[in-house]
């Protein structure tokens, strides 16, 4: 089993509808997350951390569940331009630093 | 706002070549990390360096090495390349000093013939 594990999709999602979508993590000494996002042939490019609390930035909202080991992202009035391959990424500190585990990613098609 | 920078863009090899791939993090980062990420593949982890000493190892082959130097740029080196090495290899770059999320670069495409 994988420490990060995303539903591949893709999610077809019509223009201006609501998506969203988790990413389940098994080791329960991740202590930060991130919501990347990868176009194709593109590097990864941080979207949002996920804090325990929840957060929204513009219309993306990340939600943290510690208890069951995932996060969330959704994504309102979805836009073309949302198309893209949504990265889970778990963080664990050790001795060595930081070590980022990415789950498979999420791939989103926005259609008109 | 200064980003990572990795060179080259694209490079081309045959089978059995040597290649380096560099990789110049953002300015006051202290730890550099290289992942390898294949057609349709999620990113995978190689190796990181944090001021200038190996920090942590992945699943880089015995073929590949890496370092980084005094002024925080890393490279990697590859050699016996091999078709499988085809990739897409991206640098990233992070402080320390918090759980601040790392930054990538634009990545090198790779390309074995």
């Amino acid at each position: 089993r994988k420490e990060v594990e995303q539903d591949p999709g893709p999610f077809n999602v019509p223009e201006g509808a609501t998506v969203a979508f988790n990413c389940t993590y098994s080791n329960s000494a991740s202590q930060s997350f991130f919501w990347y996002r990868q176009d194709c042939r593109k590097e990864p490019k941080l979207l949002m951390s996920v804090y325990s609390s929840g957060n929204e930035d513009g219309r993306f909202t990340a939600q943290l569940n510690r208890a069951s080991q995932y996060i969330s992202l959704l994504i309102r009035d979805s836009k073309l331009s949302d198309s893209a391959t949504y990265l889970c990424v778990v963080n664990r500190r050790g001795a060595a630093g930081n070590k980022l585990t990415f789950g498979g990613g999420t791939r989103v098609l926005v259609k008109p | 706002a200064a980003g990572v920078i990795q060179s080259p863009r694209h490079l081309i090899k045959e089978k059995r070549e040597t290649a380096t791939l560099k990789c110049y993090p953002i300015p006051r980062h202290d730890t550099v990390y290289w992942y390898q990420q294949g057609p349709g593949q999620d990113p995978q982890f190689l190796i990181s360096f944090y001021e200038k000493m190996q920090s942590d190892k992945g699943s880089i082959p015995d073929r590949f090495s890496a370092q980084q130097f005094s002024d925080y740029h890393s490279e990697l080196n590859m050699s016996s390349l091999e078709l499988g090495d085809s990739a897409l290899y991206f640098c990233a770059s992070s402080s320390q000093a918090s759980n601040q999320p790392q930054h990538f670069g634009d990545g090198t495409r790779l390309s074995i013939l």
